[in-house]
């Protein structure tokens, strides 16, 4: 089945260093979407990508999709405190009915120092 | 709107024991799934349902069942809790592939099962 493959799994940084999390899928998928959990929450959905090649900005977070679209990118300029939490990425089944589930990777935890 | 609800927020079970949990959504959404959350493991998918009266298995199904009589609800049954069903459970729910498929969380039900 479908493998959604995260890494790294934690991350520490010092407050105003960049940071990235890199997902990798074993099949093609249509589309990719990230989320952010805050400690003690839930997933919260940040942005979807679905064309090859493209490049996503949501102010100091930039998002990739690779142009075989099986890896994707988040990378976080200059951490605040606010960032801490984990980043999960997710693409959805192929055909069918698994056109309703998301394969979620591991999830990378970010820890940002003060 | 309320978006997801889950209930309960915490459950203790004993080992054998049987309960549901609770999901319901309004947004009018298609699609609506169970995963459960467990430390350095992300986000496993248990079943999932593409509309009323269409339900599928995701990754880790054994011991629990579901059902989607309405749009509005998805309830998670554990037919008998076992220490290894202690996590955390989110229910989500999303519009269809083709309007988007952003994934609304719930807050989440913390299980233990002694």
């Amino acid at each position: 089945g479908q493998q959604v493959m995260q890494i790294p799994q934690y991350q520490h940084v010092q407050e105003g260093e960049d940071f990235t999390t890199y997902c990798n899928s074993s099949t093609t998928l249509s589309n990719i979407q990230w989320y952010k959990q805050r400690p003690g929450g839930h997933p919260v959905f940040l942005i979807q990508l679905v064309k090859s090649g493209e490049v996503k900005k949501q102010k100091r977070l930039t998002f990739q999709f690779g142009e075989a679209k099986k890896n994707s990118s988040l990378h976080i300029t200059a951490t605040q405190t606010t960032d801490v939490g984990t980043y999960f990425c997710a693409g959805p089944g192929a055909g069918g009915t698994s056109y309703g589930k998301l394969t979620f990777g591991q999830g990378t935890i970010l820890t940002v120092h003060p | 709107n309320a978006g997801v609800t889950q209930t309960p927020k915490f459950q203790v079970l004993k080992t054998g024991q049987s309960m549901t949990l609770q999901c319901a959504q309004d947004m009018n959404h298609e699609y609506m799934s169970w995963y459960r959350q467990d430390p350095g493991m992300g986000l496993r998918l248990i079943h999932y349902s593409v509309g009323a009266g269409i339900t599928d298995q995701g990754e880790v199904p054994n011991g629990y069942n579901v059902s989607r009589s309405t749009t509005e609800d998805f309830p998670l049954r554990l037919l008998s809790a076992a220490p290894s069903q202690t996590s955390v459970y989110f229910c989500a729910s999303s519009y269809s592939r083709d309007r988007g498929h952003e994934q609304f969380f719930g807050p989440g039900t913390r299980l233990t099962v002694l």
